[in-house]
């Protein structure tokens, strides 16, 4: 299977200050059809995963611009640019090209 | 409003079956892949299996091979997951979901817990 790998796990950042998290993966997400799935998800404390980003870079309605996606080949990442309380919880990356699709460990954010 | 209920779990001893139902509305459900999932503090969010629109595909995860059955019901817009042979490495929190494609769960439900024990 493929193996995607988080980096930081635990990430503690002040309101207002940015925060990335870093996603590889052993085999490239890369579609012949052009496109990469590779997908972002978020749960915050209590709830469901909740898709932040898919296709890399390209947001879900919803969620604000502060969040984005980027990254090639195996390697991918989430920023979001200012931090606010509301973003606590588990951001996590997934692969779905390959059979089983694999989620990333999880990285938790805390404030 | 899209809504994703899940229903069925409950505690079962290792080697129980357990059959988890998922009713949808809210969005085309015979038009839809969906799928199940599951999360454990051990091993985090895996796939278990995924279903085409009509059945007539069916991806499963090697770990549940052979003991569990995806299978849907359009006309009561509802998605299915028999698990059987159940083991305790089986214990987690599944979730139905919506995949519009590659992956990309973008509704979820809420959650059902599955607790395999004696």
């Amino acid at each position: 299977d493929v193996v995607m790998t988080q980096s930081p796990l635990s990430l503690s950042v002040t309101p207002g200050q940015p925060a990335s998290v870093s996603c590889r993966s052993t085999q490239s997400p890369i579609h012949s059809d052009g496109n990469t799935y590779l997908s972002w998800f978020q749960q915050r404390p209590g709830q469901s995963p909740r898709r932040l980003i898919y296709k890399v870079s390209d947001r879900d309605s919803g969620v604000p611009d502060r969040f984005s996606g980027s990254g090639s080949g195996t390697d991918f990442t989430l920023k979001i640019s200012r931090v606010e309380a509301d973003d606590i919880g588990v951001y996590y990356c997934m692969q779905g090209k390959f059979w089983p699709h694999t989620f990333g460990q999880g990285t938790k954010l805390e404030i | 409003e899209v809504r994703l209920v899940e229903s069925g779990g409950g505690l079962v001893h290792p080697g129980g079956s357990v059959r988890l139902s998922c009713v949808v509305s809210g969005f085309t459900f015979n038009r839809s892949w969906t799928s199940w999932l599951r999360q454990t503090p051990g091993r985090g969010l895996e796939w278990v299996a995924n279903i085409n629109h009509d059945g007539s595909e069916k991806y499963y995860v090697d770990s549940v091979k052979g003991r569990f059955i995806i299978s849907r019901d359009n006309a009561k817009n509802s998605l299915y997951l028999q698990m059987n042979s159940l083991r305790a490495e089986d214990t987690a929190v599944y979730f139905c979901g919506r995949d519009p494609g590659w992956g990309a769960v973008d509704y979820w439900g809420q959650g059902t817990l599955v607790t395999v024990s004696s």
